[in-house]
């Protein structure tokens, strides 16, 4: 099982304001990053899927990052809405598995 | 398009008893995973099928539990006999190809959140 780690556990944002956080995974063997985003009572949802060295999506206000060779991941909201409180989790496959970090739990606050 | 559907939504029942759970990926989706999702080790993977074949089962808790994929489109996964610490919500994910051509996001299903008195 990859060891996919997710800093910080939680953060509280205010309305407006933009916020990161990270995602840190083994570098040898990489082949993927997926970043999801979960709301409280539903599903993960899928936000991106990033394989390349170097990698920048985007989708609405959030945004993220890829560094393979270092082993991190950065997701970006800017603008936080109430909309964006939910947890997000970043995953990498590896070994048959799809290995998930802890998450980050983001509140944005009115 | 449905998405991966799983029923019941909820299930309560009594220790002892046999639980079954199910799953329905979506249509053309090749892969597909059980996950549990608990408080103290947040959402980990039970079971993973590739073409109605388990690929990696080692996740799977104990023997009470089994997972069965008849055919591409639909899943089942048992606990029998259930005991209280089963209690958890039970994901099922699909993906369009093998998990290792990994440029495809998995897509989950609403889950089933069971609770075992």
């Amino acid at each position: 099982i990859l060891n996919v780690e997710q800093s910080p556990q939680s953060l509280h944002v205010q309305e407006g304001d933009s916020t990161n956080f990270t995602c840190s995974f083994p570098s040898s063997n990489f082949y993927a990053l997926h970043w999801y985003r979960w709301e409280t009572a539903k599903s993960p949802e899928a936000l991106f899927v990033m394989t390349l060295n170097g990698d920048e999506k985007k989708k609405g206000r959030i945004s993220a990052t890829l560094n393979t060779k270092e082993g991190y991941s950065y997701l970006y909201i800017k603008g936080s809405q109430p909309e964006d409180s939910a947890t997000y989790l970043c995953a990498s496959p590896g070994d048959y598995k799809l290995s998930f970090g802890a998450g980050t739990t983001v509140t944005v606050r009115a | 398009d449905a998405g991966v559907i799983q029923s019941p939504r909820h299930e309560v029942t009594e220790m002892g008893q046999e639980v079954t759970l199910r799953c329905k990926p979506i249509s053309g989706h090749n892969s597909l995973f059980w996950y549990r999702q608990t408080m103290m080790r947040g959402l980990e993977l039970l079971i993973y099928f590739n073409n109605n074949v388990p690929i990696d089962d080692s996740g799977m808790p104990e023997d009470r539990f089994s997972a069965k994929m008849p055919n591409a489109s639909f899943s089942t996964l048992k606990i029998q006999p259930s005991e209280p610490r089963d209690s958890a919500v039970y994901f099922c994910a699909s993906l369009l190809t093998r998990l290792e051509d990994s440029n495809q996001p998995q897509h989950f299903g609403d889950g089933t959140r069971l609770s075992i008195l």
